[in-house]
Order: C-alpha cells, then structure tokens, then sequence
C-alpha cells in the first residue's frame, strides 16, 4: 500500500526557475493538502482540497498555485522561485477531512532549495 | 481565531521513565479534533493518538496517552517508559471544522531527546 507519493524527494532550483511538486495518493482520499516546514518549525498549510476540482487558499498561498483534477493526484506549482520558498513541502491527505477520527496521512516530504 | 501553543521546545527524558509533552489551544468551534504527529529525524510525519471534542474518555495507543482537559483546553501527550526510537520532533495539531471546510493546524513542536 503506497499511500501518498511525492515527487522529487529533492530539488534544488535557481531564482526565477518554475517546477511542480507531484503528490498521488491510492487511498481514495478526497481531502488534500500541502504544507510546508521551515527548520526548526512546524506546518504552515499552502492550499488543500476537499475533492476534484475544488481548491482553496491556506494560510501561505502566496507563489504557488494547486489543480485537482482527479482525486488521486494534487500538484503544487511554483511559479518564478524565491530563496523564500526554501524549505521542506508535504502532501497529506485525509479521509473525509473532518468531523472524525481519521488522520492525515502524509507523504515522505520534497526537499526544496533556492539558490 | 485558531491557535495550537507548545510552549516547550525541547525536552529530555532518562529512558523507560514518562514524560508529558504540552499543548494547548484555542478555538471557539465547537466541535473539533485533536492530533498528535511524530516526526523522527528521517522526517516523515507519523500519526500517534487523536482525540475528539466530545470524547468522553482519554485517548490512549499503546505507550501514548492523551491527557484532555477540555475546560483548560489542553491536549498533553503523555509518552509511558520511555525508548530511545520515541527521540523526536512532536507536533500537537487541531482539525477545523464547519462552514463545510476542513483545515489543520500545527504547533510549533517540541523535540524529545530520551537519554540512555
């Protein structure tokens, strides 16, 4: 059972360059979301998703942007790259999303550089 | 406004003794989840031990135990006897809810460092 899947595990880009985070899931989750840690703190949600084709901002949307297409897959863009956006990125993904006991699930995390 | 505080960034615990990790938060929702992750230093997040609003009982898995105190709207999480593998990052979260939508909170973390 792969549960959620990010691609790359590392990344390093240079200032301005663009790149999408791929994140998959196999659990038939509908609720998606990205995070990203900063060292030394904890996550700060980017944008999630409560099914296909519905997103919505988080609380540092700010240089990236999400499509759901399908409920399996939930890519993070990064347009024109900022040393600001160094940092770990995780996918989650949960099942229903709320109002029960089911955790978020998270994928094994991006490491991303901005040189 | 939502908010999870730890107010503890690191700890130390001599092995198989307990230790009891902080959290509290704020929320005028209601109705709300509680959630423990652990992050080892390989950094995947791992999910411990949740609890609901409107549990009546402690959660408890395994060697975690929850201690909710609804009223001082604190969420701890007690780790019994101690191993060196429970050396980590910790992290409390709380789950929104309402208005339809379902969005997580983290704190901060506390790092454990269990001593041999």
């Amino acid at each position: 059972n792969a549960g959620v899947t990010q691609t790359p595990k590392f990344r390093i880009l240079k200032i301005g360059q663009s790149m999408t985070l791929q994140c998959t899931q196999d659990m038939n989750h509908n609720y998606m979301y990205w995070y990203r840690q900063d060292p030394g703190m904890g996550l700060k949600l980017i944008y999630y998703s409560v099914g296909a084709g519905i997103t919505d901002k988080g609380e540092v949307p700010n240089g990236y942007n999400v499509s759901r297409s399908t409920t399996e897959d939930f890519p993070l863009r990064l347009e024109l790259a900022a040393p600001s956006q160094t940092s770990v990125y995780f996918c989650a993904s949960s099942y229903q999303g709320g109002y029960s006991n089911q955790p978020q699930h998270f994928g094994d995390g991006t490491r991303l550089s901005i040189l | 406004a939502q908010k999870i505080t730890q107010t503890q960034p690191g700890m130390f615990v001599q092995e198989k003794e307990a230790v009891t990790l902080d959290c509290t938060y704020d929320t005028s929702d209601p109705s709300y989840g509680l959630f423990w992750y652990k992050q080892p230093s390989s950094g995947e997040m791992i999910f411990l031990i949740y609890q609901g609003s409107y549990d009546q009982q402690n959660a408890t898995e395994g060697r975690y135990s929850l201690n909710f105190q609804k009223a001082r709207k604190s969420a701890n999480l007690v780790i019994s006897a101690s191993q060196l593998g429970d050396s980590a990052m910790y992290f409390c979260a709380m789950r929104e809810g309402g208005s339809g939508t379902y969005k997580y909170i983290f704190g901060t973390g506390t790092r454990l460092k269990v001593l041999a």
